[in-house]
């Protein structure tokens, strides 16, 4: 079956870190970029940062840049986010998804998510 | 990076047809084959339904198509079903700092 599971979230004061994991199954994930796309509570989905298949070529939403980076371990099949100088507004559901390029069934498309991993950031 | 526009919500009963449009520029909707849509129900993570403007997944109904004008994409969902009320979200690749960007997402009710 192919899944993604997150893990890693909770509650945090801001100001401080969190690294946030995914464990990748049932797919060649190397074969995938990885993204991180967040919900916070009620509102709409955001993207986050996004990873190609082999770390060279990486992106960052303008709300995050500069606080989190993406990194991710093909040897492994996981996909981390570590963050830091955490804000009120970073508060949200964190999912991990794929995307794969034009040569795969489901190109340019988030096609597989996770459950997500929450993070609250408050004193 | 700007997120799309999409009506906050929409209705329509059973059997009926339903439009959700997702306005963007010509750096990510226009610019780009790469608009997809997402479903997403109470609690649950979100689900493809839509990929490269118009291809339905596998197992996805054919109520469910897309199409593109421009810098403007619209799912159209027939035959309304009662399942069919969720949260819907457009996607789409964007030239701007070469990253993805989601619309504001639409809340379908099925009256």
């Amino acid at each position: 079956e192919v899944q993604l599971v997150e893990s890693g979230g909770g509650l945090v004061q801001p100001g401080r870190s969190l690294r946030l994991s995914c464990a990748a199954s049932g797919f060649t994930f190397d074969d995938y970029a990885m993204h991180w796309v967040r919900q916070a509570p009620g509102k709409g989905l955001e993207w986050v940062s996004g990873i190609s298949w082999n770390s060279g070529s990486i992106g960052y939403a303008d709300s995050v840049k500069g606080r989190f980076t993406i990194s991710r371990d093909n040897a492994k099949n996981s996909l981390y986010l570590q963050m830091n100088s955490l804000r009120a507004e970073d508060t949200a559901l964190y999912y991990c998804a794929r995307t794969c390029g034009g040569d795969c069934p489901v190109p340019n498309a988030f096609d597989i998510w996770g459950q997500g991993t929450m993070v609250t950031v408050s004193s | 990076q700007s997120a799309l526009t999409q009506p906050a919500s929409v209705s329509g009963s059973p059997g009926q047809s339903i439009t959700i449009s997702c306005t963007g520029t010509s750096s990510d909707v226009g610019g780009y084959n790469y608009v997809s849509w997402y479903q997403q129900h109470p609690g649950k993570a979100p689900k493809l339904m839509i990929y490269e403007v118009s291809n339905r997944p596998s197992g996805v109904p054919d109520r469910f198509s897309g199409s593109k004008s421009g810098n403007t994409a619209s799912l159209t969902i027939s035959g309304l079903q009662a399942e069919d009320e969720a949260d819907y979200y457009c996607s789409s690749y964007t030239s701007s700092s070469t990253s993805w960007v989601f619309g504001g997402g639409t809340k379908l009710t099925v009256l």
